[in-house]
């Protein structure tokens, strides 16, 4: 079946460093992957989405993530995070067949230091 | 052009009361899909709908849970005689057509039960 990993529940990093989020998927092929942003009470947006090509994908908000498909892995980066950076981060693929039913990651929350 | 549009964006339940969860999808838009966030968890898929059919509702509960996409009027998700277990916030997407990705997300209904 199907699964997303985000391994990383907490993450904290200061005002201006760089910022990874760690994304692991299993599916035999290459799925669709996207990462979404949900700040508090709101709704998701989505920062950048991996359909095929090059495998750097940029994102809205200077974000960007880089699909390995030996690692089965789609981590986030940001080189200088902003406090306004501070929100929920989840990871979802699409695949096969049933692409429409998105298989999302627990999410990993981001918390900015001032 | 108006996103999806999701209402209410707050309801309360009392124990075996109804809950209504209504979504507009974007304009032109005829897949509407629910998804389900429990608290500290990732969304979870589901059910599928087309305009008039139910595609996919292999992620919902057998019972008390169903949908509907009328041909006129919003996709309607309904929980009857909820429980406290029915707390989370419930995501409405939609799509031009089922291959369509990234679908476009609502702000979500967050559904509390007393």
């Amino acid at each position: 079946a199907q699964s997303v990993t985000q391994p990383d529940i907490h993450i904290t990093v200061s005002e201006g460093a760089s910022l990874e989020l760690r994304c692991n998927y299993s599916y035999g092929a290459t799925p669709y992957l996207f990462w979404y942003v949900q700040s508090p009470g709101q709704g998701l947006q989505l920062l950048l989405k991996y359909f095929s090509g090059d495998t750097l994908v940029q994102g809205i908000k200077g974000f960007e993530a880089e699909f390995k498909r030996s690692q089965s892995s789609f981590n986030l980066r940001k080189p200088s995070v902003h406090w306004s950076d501070a929100a929920e981060y989840f990871c979802a693929v699409g695949a096969g067949d049933s692409n429409y039913q998105l298989i999302w990651g627990a999410g990993t929350k981001l918390i900015i230091k001032p | 052009n108006a996103g999806v549009m999701q209402n209410p964006r707050h309801l309360v339940r009392r124990r075996g009361q109804e809950a209504r969860l209504r979504c507009s999808p974007v304009k032109g838009h005829s897949h509407v899909y629910w998804y389900r966030q429990l608290p500290e968890e990732g969304l979870k898929f589901m059910v599928y709908l087309q305009k008039e059919n139910i595609i996919d509702e292999s992620g919902m509960p057998k019972e008390r849970f169903s949908a509907e996409f009328p041909k006129e009027g919003p996709s309607i998700l309904r929980i009857q005689q909820v429980v406290r277990g029915d707390s989370a916030a419930y995501f409405c997407a939609s799509s031009p057509d089922r291959a369509y990705q990234p679908q476009h997300f609502g702000d979500g209904t967050r559904l509390s039960i007393l």
